[in-house]
């Protein structure tokens, strides 16, 4: 079991606007950054968003991210077919010590 | 090319050891603090050790510690993982990742990623 809670999956059509949560606690979201990552199966992970909602050169203005209190949200906008991955948030958690990962949210566009 | 590249994944028995390499190119290395992270088949990403630029200091999952060293070698832009006591949960791809954003753990990121080894852990 994760230390991040995100849903299993998430699925919208082409050009709608999908939110995918991650919960965390007061030790990790609650006084870290939180960032998130994008994977194809298979593939090496990829840096998505950054310090809570920050996007990396590159990185399209249809992501964006946000944070309150011991939560986070990625939200993709005009959905793309491309967009199908799988999503990882991801934080520091101070209590462990370590650095800590969603269980990961796969996106399937209809 | 600024990339990472993994290697010394293998197929090992349940209790035997394993030591797995990461070298980088295309930039500065000892510049930056690193990570390894795993993911085993079907399964989310777990992270599993970082180390600071300078090598002074290490952090692990509870999962690994004990168990497992990281080290790097700036001088020859690599970084390394000495796997002992190896388990069967300890199968998965390993990524090295490089880390950036403040000096400190709590606060950085992985901003390149390797493309992976697999490590695979049976009799």
């Amino acid at each position: 079991q994760s230390v991040l809670t995100q849903p299993p999956s998430v699925s919208a059509t082409p050009g709608q606007r999908v939110t995918i949560s991650c919960s965390g606690s007061r030790s990790s979201i609650g006084i870290n950054s939180v960032n998130w990552y994008r994977q194809f199966p298979g593939a090496a992970p990829k840096l998505l968003i950054y310090s809570d909602n920050q996007r990396p050169s590159g990185v399209s203005y249809r992501f964006s991210a946000s944070k309150s209190g011991t939560s986070a949200s990625l939200a993709i906008s005009g959905l793309q077919s491309e967009d199908e991955d799988d999503y990882y948030c991801a934080a520091w958690d101070d209590s462990l010590n370590g650095y800590v990962f969603g269980g990961g949210t796969k996106l399937t566009v209809l | 090319e600024v990339q990472l590249v993994e290697s010394g994944g293998d197929l090992v028995q349940p209790g035997g050891s394993l030591r797995l390499s990461c070298a980088g190119s295309g930039f500065t290395f000892g510049g930056h603090s690193m990570n390894w992270v795993r993911q085993a088949p079907g399964k989310g990403l777990e992270w599993v050790s970082y180390i600071i630029s300078t090598g002074v200091t290490t952090h692990y999952a509870e999962s690994v510690k004990g168990r497992f060293t990281i080290s790097r070698d700036n001088a020859k832009s690599s970084l390394y993982l000495q796997m002992n006591s190896l388990r069967g949960e300890d199968t998965a791809v390993y990524y090295c990742a490089r880390g950036v954003g403040c000096g400190s753990a709590s606060c950085h990121y992985f901003d390149l990623w390797g493309q992976g080894t697999p490590v695979t852990v049976s009799s």
